[in-house]
């Protein structure tokens, strides 16, 4: 069963443009999260989506958006990117909702801002 | 909100000694308590798990037991490995119908031969 499927891997953009970063989730999972981690702030939770719409969203700027297709594959943008975005950005995929669901993660894609 | 709070700084040990990490959280109701593990250029990987009170979380000689009273689910190994060298977070999920995570800041653990 193939994993949590990031694209791409690496990522170097300069200020003021934006990005798209795409993610597949296994087979069968419905939702979707995605989170941004750096040195300084750690793992922060961006959003999360569930059957194409967003459940939960965390507390970014709205230059930060996201969406789900109807296969479950979500992309997330950034809109003029600052240096502050260089991160890797994490999605993970679970079957359903609930507290007890497990989240499987992708390799993350690290995007640089210059 | 929920929160996690992690054991500040890295930790180096030899192999063959035991292993602790401290987490505390904060959180309304009854959350679920993960421990997830980074290695070097990799995602996380789900550790262990405890979704109610007392409940011990186990896998690859890892473990962690859910203790409501203190709020905390402290990661212990008794014996490290070279391999077991990686970044290692805590992280709660819920109450609610949602899969958002909150994660502490993570703890390096270095094993040295």
């Amino acid at each position: 069963k193939a994993g949590v499927t990031q694209t791409p891997r690496y990522l170097i953009k300069t200020r003021g443009q934006q990005v798209t970063l795409s993610c597949s989730p296994i087979s069968g999972h419905r939702s979707v999260s995605w989170y941004q981690q750096t040195p300084g702030q750690g793992l922060q939770f961006l959003f999360e989506y569930f059957s194409e719409t967003q459940r939960n969203k965390g507390n970014f700027p709205g230059r930060f958006s996201g969406r789900q297709f109807s296969n479950s594959r979500s992309e997330m943008n950034v809109s003029t990117l600052e240096l502050g975005d260089s991160a890797l950005y994490l999605c993970a995929s679970s079957l359903g909702l609930g507290r007890n669901t497990e989240a499987f993660f992708g390799q993350g894609t690290r995007l640089t801002v210059v | 909100g929920n929160s996690v709070t992690q054991m500040e700084g890295p930790v180096t040990l030899s192999e063959e000694a035991f292993l602790t990490i401290n987490c505390t959280y904060t959180a309304t109701g009854y959350p679920s308590l993960f421990w997830y593990v980074q290695y070097p250029g990799e995602g996380l990987q789900l550790l262990l798990k405890a979704t109610k009170a007392d409940d011990k979380g186990s896998n690859k000689g890892f473990e962690a037991t859910y203790r409501k009273e203190t709020t905390s689910f402290h990661l212990e190994k008794g014996s490290v490995q070279v391999s077991d060298s990686a970044v290692y977070f805590c992280a709660l999920s819920g109450p609610g119908g949602n899969n958002r995570l909150a994660f502490g800041k993570g703890n390096q653990v270095v094993v040295i031969p």
